[in-house]
């Protein structure tokens, strides 16, 4: 089986610092992972995804996440926040022997301040 | 933004009535996806299909049923309609292979069933 968490329901950050959205998974077999953001009103939109090779995978709009095995997380970071960036986080994971299916987190909504 | 439609977008309907929701994408992927997003935010899958005349049910047990009689369209229909039924609705593709596609989301149709 295979399950993803987002311990921070909420996190919040002023303009100008950086941000991180934790993630952590759990899978019998290799992890992919994705992260998805979604703004108001909005389907999911993804970012970036993690398969293989270099640990910190760069995504769109300046986000990148770093992958870490032997802590099972897949971090979400950017270095400088932006109010735009406002908006809902939804980490996700696939079991490389479980299909096509995602599983995703509960959701972290972040929230940057001017 | 990806190709991933669904309509409508907004829905207030009485108990009983019977609808349906559609989703359609021109990218030609195989896999489609249908979601259930709860106020919480959390998401879940309820059915999703691998093909033409595919089609399965996800994680989330729900009443509602689907169809993929063409690549490009897997609707959604709830025979009657209940407020617990009361929801946002995404969409979702991806390609078939054997590689960890990401999916792509439509925008969404929030439900509301008074």
């Amino acid at each position: 089986a295979q399950s993803v968490a987002q311990p921070e329901d909420q996190v919040n950050v002023a303009e100008g610092n950086p941000l991180t959205v934790k993630c952590t998974y759990s899978v019998s077999g290799n992890p992919y992972l994705f992260w998805y953001v979604q703004y108001p009103n909005r389907g999911l939109q993804f970012l970036l995804k993690y398969i293989t090779g270099d640990n910190l995978v760069k995504g769109s709009y300046g986000f990148e996440a770093e992958f870490n095995k032997s802590q099972t997380s897949f971090h979400l970071k950017k270095p400088s926040a932006l109010v735009s960036d406002s908006a809902l986080y939804f980490c996700a994971v696939r079991d490389d022997n479980a299909g096509n299916m995602l599983t995703f987190g509960g959701g972290t909504r972040l929230m940057v301040k001017p | 933004e990806a190709d991933i439609y669904q309509t409508p977008r907004y829905l207030v309907i009485g108990t009983g009535k019977k609808i349906t929701l559609e989703c359609s994408q021109t990218m030609g992927h195989d896999k489609m996806y249908w979601y259930q997003q709860d106020p919480g935010m959390e998401l879940h899958l309820i059915h999703y299909s691998y093909g033409v005349n595919s089609t399965e049910k996800g994680d989330l047990s729900s009443e509602s049923t689907v169809s993929r009689i063409r690549t490009e369209h897997f609707p959604l229909t709830l025979e009657s309609a209940r407020p617990s039924h009361t929801s946002q609705y995404l969409c979702a593709s991806s390609e078939w292979g054997g590689g960890p596609d990401e999916q792509y989301f439509g925008p969404g149709t929030r439900l509301t069933v008074t």
